[in-house]
């Protein structure tokens, strides 16, 4: 049973678009969702990350929006360049341990 | 240092073979975890670790052997691995609990069985 459904599977946008990729959970029990970035040969690297309490949060050029009754939350980065190409994963924080559970990833090509 | 440092970057090894991942990180995370990632795929929790004391295993087979010799020293022992355990293996670290939940990757180990 997947814990965090993620979608698009792959998203191709222009240099200068909006791509947005959108998750969603049941578990209300997570508090904490992150989204990785991750380049080909490379571990995942912490993009931005939201608490439940937050409906939105903005870091430079990416923002979560997080709707908490609908168990969604979804990833927009502004002003996309071609090397914003890469796999994005969302993530939920489960209270046991602090484990991560994963989305599928999102193949990510901006062209130029 | 806010990284989580992973040796060796790549591994080429037999299934006869004995060798480890090494996993170091010295920002007072107190959980630690192993991850392996296949192609195109998300990272699959292995284990977890916290305060030094094994916490979580998600029945991996008992080639792969962990342990944790310190709080800044995460370690996997490989033995008569098979070809489909090839993959990249993740190396993570974080909080125990708080306001703080970052959660650090490592660049992994690609790890390749012949």
């Amino acid at each position: 049973q997947q814990q965090v459904k993620q979608s698009p599977q792959s998203l191709i946008v222009q240099k200068g678009g909006i791509p947005i990729i959108n998750c969603a959970y049941e578990n209300t029990a997570f508090d904490y969702f992150p989204w990785y970035q991750q380049f080909p040969g490379k571990g995942p690297a912490l993009l931005i990350a939201i608490r439940p309490d937050v409906s939105e949060k903005k870091e430079g050029r990416f923002t979560i929006s997080f709707n908490k009754s609908a168990k969604q939350f979804s990833l927009h980065i502004m002003d996309s360049q071609p090397g914003d190409s890469a796999t994005y994963f969302c993530a939920a924080r489960g209270s046991t341990l602090g484990r991560l559970y994963f989305g599928r990833g999102t193949q990510l090509t901006v062209w130029p | 240092d806010t990284e989580v440092t992973q040796t060796p970057k790549h591994l080429v090894m037999g299934m006869t073979n004995k060798k480890s991942l090494k996993c170091e990180q010295h920002m007072g995370h107190r959980a630690m975890y192993w991850y392996k990632q296949k192609a195109k795929k998300p990272p699959e929790l292995m284990f977890v670790y916290s305060y030094e004391k094994l916490s979580i295993n998600e029945s991996v087979p008992s080639r792969f052997s962990p342990e944790c010799p310190n709080s800044s020293l995460l370690n996997l022992h490989l033995h008569a691995l098979q070809p489909e355990d090839s993959a990249l293996y993740l190396c993570a670290s974080s909080q125990v609990a708080g306001a703080n939940y970052g959660y650090t990757f490592g660049s992994g180990t690609r790890l390749t069985v012949v």
